[in-house]
């Protein structure tokens, strides 16, 4: 079946340090999305993409950088890891207009 | 500025209570509006709804759109604890972009 996964599901990380998460979905899908979830504030869009070679920042993007070298894949890369970055972050695929979510990654910037 | 806004933000109910969920949205270039089901890993979708005034129904869940008024809800008849969760409504606009609602979480209790 086709999915979409993320990895680490879980990370630890220390103030400053680059960290990289990975998104992967195996549905050919055009649109790929990273959002961050927190108490408070629902999902909110970092970056997204809607196909190879192209990123849009999102509401929440400073700090945080992806890129799209082949249609599977959108890592999210956080350039200097921060406290305030400490957050469940999701990645979503879509056709058209349902998204599919990964299972999450929970980061802590510690 | 783009928004959704849900409410209640919690719903602490009895096992066979109906419920209905509120999501109330301000969004240029409005396509459609679509609701989720997050336990404990990634949201799942339930709905998407583009069309006023026309339900949306999956068993004991059913959903309308009221453009005019900006705002649709979701009502689930006969709840079980199976439905403990948070409800997440998230607008689509421009190209597949999704703005969401900071969610309500309801819990059903036997």
């Amino acid at each position: 079946d086709a999915e979409i996964t993320q990895s680490p599901r879980h990370k630890i990380t220390e103030t400053g340090r680059q960290v990289t998460l990975a998104c992967h979905q195996t549905w050919n899908h055009n649109n790929m999305f990273w959002y961050r979830q927190d108490l408070g504030h629902g999902l909110r869009l970092i970056h997204y993409s809607y196909g190879v070679h192209d990123t849009n920042k999102g509401e929440v993007s400073d700090g945080y950088s992806v890129s799209r070298s082949n249609t599977e894949d959108l890592p999210l890369t956080l350039e200097s890891a921060a406290s305030s970055q400490t957050s469940v972050y999701f990645c979503a695929s879509s056709v058209d207009t349902e998204a599919f979510f990964g299972q999450g990654t929970r980061l802590t910037v510690v | 500025e783009d928004k959704v806004v849900q409410s209640p933000l919690s719903l602490v109910v009895h096992e066979g209570d109906t419920v209905t969920l509120n999501c109330s949205y301000e969004v240029t270039n409005f396509r459609s509006l679509l609701w989720y089901k997050q336990e404990k890993k990634a949201p799942t979708f339930l709905f998407m709804l583009t069309s006023s005034g026309i339900e949306k129904k999956s068993g004991r869940l059913s959903s309308i759109l009221d453009k005019k008024e900006l705002f649709s809800i979701l009502n689930i008849t006969a709840t079980q604890t199976g439905d403990s969760a948070i409800y997440l409504c998230a607008a689509l606009y421009n190209t597949d972009k999704l703005i969401f609602g900071t969610g309500t979480r309801l819990q059903v209790f036997p």
